[in-house]
C-alpha cells in the first residue's frame, strides 16, 4: 500500500529556514515522480515543486530560488527545504506522488499534508 | 504559465441531480487535465487524469471530458459523499497549475 508522511512543519519566523520531510511507503520514490503542493488557508491549491525520476527539479515561479527539493534514496524520502521564509508561504504543505511511473502530470496519492506557518 | 480557469465558483445541486463542472485552459494542453475532489480537513483526491480516465476506486458517476481548452467533469448523480471542492489541474507544462475551485454545495 502506497503511503505518504509529511513531517517538519511548524510556527518559524519572517526570513527563518524549513525542511519538510515525507517518508513514502509502498513504493520506491527514486522511481517515480514527486511533488509538493501547498494550500493557504481558505485557498486553493498551488503546485510547489517536482523531482522527477532522473533527478531534475522544476519550481514554481513563487519559490524557485528558496525553495529546494531533493530525495534520499535510501530512506525513501523526499525533502524540501524552505529558506528566507515569507509570510505568504503559509499554507498546509503536501506531499503527492505522479499516478503513473511515467510521470502524467496527474498526483494520485497524497500525504495528510504538515502545517507551515511564517509569522513573528 | 498556464491559466486555469473554473466555472461556476459554486454549484447547488440537489441530492441525485446531475452536476456539470467547466475548466477553462489559457492555451491548449491537449488532454493533459486532473480533476481531484477535496473535502474539509482533508487532502485533495485524484478523480480524473488525461481528462477522461478514471482514477483507481473512483465511482462511475463520475466522467470527465474535453480536450485542447475546454474540459467537463460531469457526476450525473450526486450522492451525499460527493459535496465538496472540486478543482482542475492542467499537466501539460511545468508548473502543473490549477484552477481556483469549484464549491458543489446541497441546494
Amino acid at each position: 500500500e502506497v503511503q505518504l508522511v509529511e513531517s517538519g512543519g511548524g510556527l518559524i519566523q519572517p526570513g527563518g529556514s524549513l525542511r519538510l520531510s515525507c517518508a513514502a511507503s509502498g513504493f520506491t520514490v527514486s522511481s517515480e515522480y514527486m511533488n509538493w503542493v501547498r494550500q493557504a488557508p481558505g485557498k486553493g491549491l498551488e503546485w510547489v515543486s517536482v523531482i522527477f525520476s532522473d533527478g531534475d527539479a522544476y519550481y514554481a515561479d513563487s519559490v524557485r530560488g528558496r525553495f529546494s527539493i531533493s530525495r534520499d534514496n535510501s530512506r525513501d524520502t523526499v525533502y524540501l527545504q524552505m529558506n528566507n521564509l515569507r509570510a505568504e508561504d503559509t499554507a498546509v504543505y503536501y506531499c503527492a506522488r505522479d499516478v503513473s511511473p511515467y510521470g502524467l502530470g496527474a498526483m494520485g496519492y497524497w500525504g495528510q499534508g504538515t502545517l507551515v506557518t511564517v509569522s513573528s | 504559465e498556464i491559466v486555469m480557469t473554473q466555472s461556476p465558483a459554486t454549484l447547488s445541486v440537489s441530492p441525485g441531480e446531475r452536476a456539470t463542472l467547466s475548466c477553462r485552459a489559457s492555451q491548449s494542453i491537449t488532454t493533459a487535465l486532473a480533476w481531484y475532489q477535496q473535502k474539509p480537513g482533508q487532502a485533495p483526491r485524484l478523480l480524473i487524469y488525461d481528462a477522461i480516465t478514471r482514477a483507481t476506486g473512483i465511482p462511475a458517476r463520475f466522467s470527465g471530458s474535453g480536450s485542447g481548452t475546454e474540459f467537463t467533469l460531469t457526476i450525473s448523480s450526486l450522492q451525499s459523499e460527493d459535496f465538496a471542492v472540486y478543482y482542475c489541474q492542467q499537466s501539460n507544462n511545468w508548473p502543473g497549475t490549477f484552477g481556483q475551485g469549484t464549491r458543489v454545495e446541497i441546494k
